[in-house]
């Protein structure tokens, strides 16, 4: 399966900033996705995000405050801007593979204060 | 709504033992379910996966059942290690059912403990 990264493990923020995550696949991938797990919930899917055109959101989940890039087939970016402490969680990307099972990487926790 | 259930937020077991994790869900269109595990401060681990055109599916100590009339799966560790020792999350799409974008629901997961 594909390896994947991301940048950075963990941060702690200020209310009211951003923070953009970085997630890196050693191969290419049609199909990259981003999830947050909010403390003792479930993984919820943000949004998709495929390279060419802009990511597809969930409801809920908003371009202007989850803005997503996706330059190329190996790599994508997740901003969450104007933070709140509501906005901590852990945000995790995932890639598709073998046509049904997602692999994940290994999340970015992310606390505001 | 939550489509997909895990009742049990945690589950003892011995080593040697079977390891039994259920999960629930309601929506009829779901129709791949997959299993992944997750240690803490890593991303979940994909372990198997099920079609509905099954009702049960194998790999080495992990057995994944699936009762569609009853809307139900479960997992069967054996025999269970304390390596084993995680959270599980049951999860589902209806990919094949004409979902859109492919989307993962989740369940709350299961911490198992295996004791030595």
């Amino acid at each position: 399966s594909a390896v994947i990264s991301q940048k950075p493990s963990r941060d702690i923020c200020q209310r009211g900033t951003s923070l953009t995550i970085q997630c890196q696949v050693d191969s290419q991938v049609t199909m990259m996705f981003w999830y947050r797990q909010q403390p003792g919930q479930s993984l919820t899917l943000i949004a998709t995000a495929n390279q060419g055109s802009e990511a597809t959101y969930e409801s809920g989940f908003v371009i202007d405050k989850f803005p997503i890039s996706r330059p190329n087939l190996t790599f994508s970016t997740l901003t969450v801007s104007n933070m709140s402490p509501e906005d901590s969680s852990i945000y995790l990307c995932s890639v598709l593979e073998q046509g049904y099972e997602q692999y994940f990487g290994p999340g970015t926790r992310l606390t505001v204060t | 709504d939550q489509q997909v259930k895990q009742n049990s937020p945690s589950l003892s077991v011995q080593e040697g033992r079977i390891s039994i994790l259920n999960c629930d869900y309601t929506n009829s269109m779901f129709d791949y379910f997959l299993w992944y595990k997750k240690y803490p401060a890593e991303g979940p681990t994909f372990l198997i996966s099920i079609s509905s055109i099954k009702d049960k599916n194998e790999d080495g100590r992990f057995t994944v059942f699936l009762n569609k009339s009853a809307k139900h799966l479960s997992l069967h560790i054996v025999p269970s290690q304390p390596g084993d020792s995680a959270v599980y999350f049951c999860a589902a799409s209806d990919w094949n059912s004409g979902g859109s974008n492919y989307k993962l629901t989740f369940g709350k997961g299961t911490l198992l403990t295996v004791n030595p």
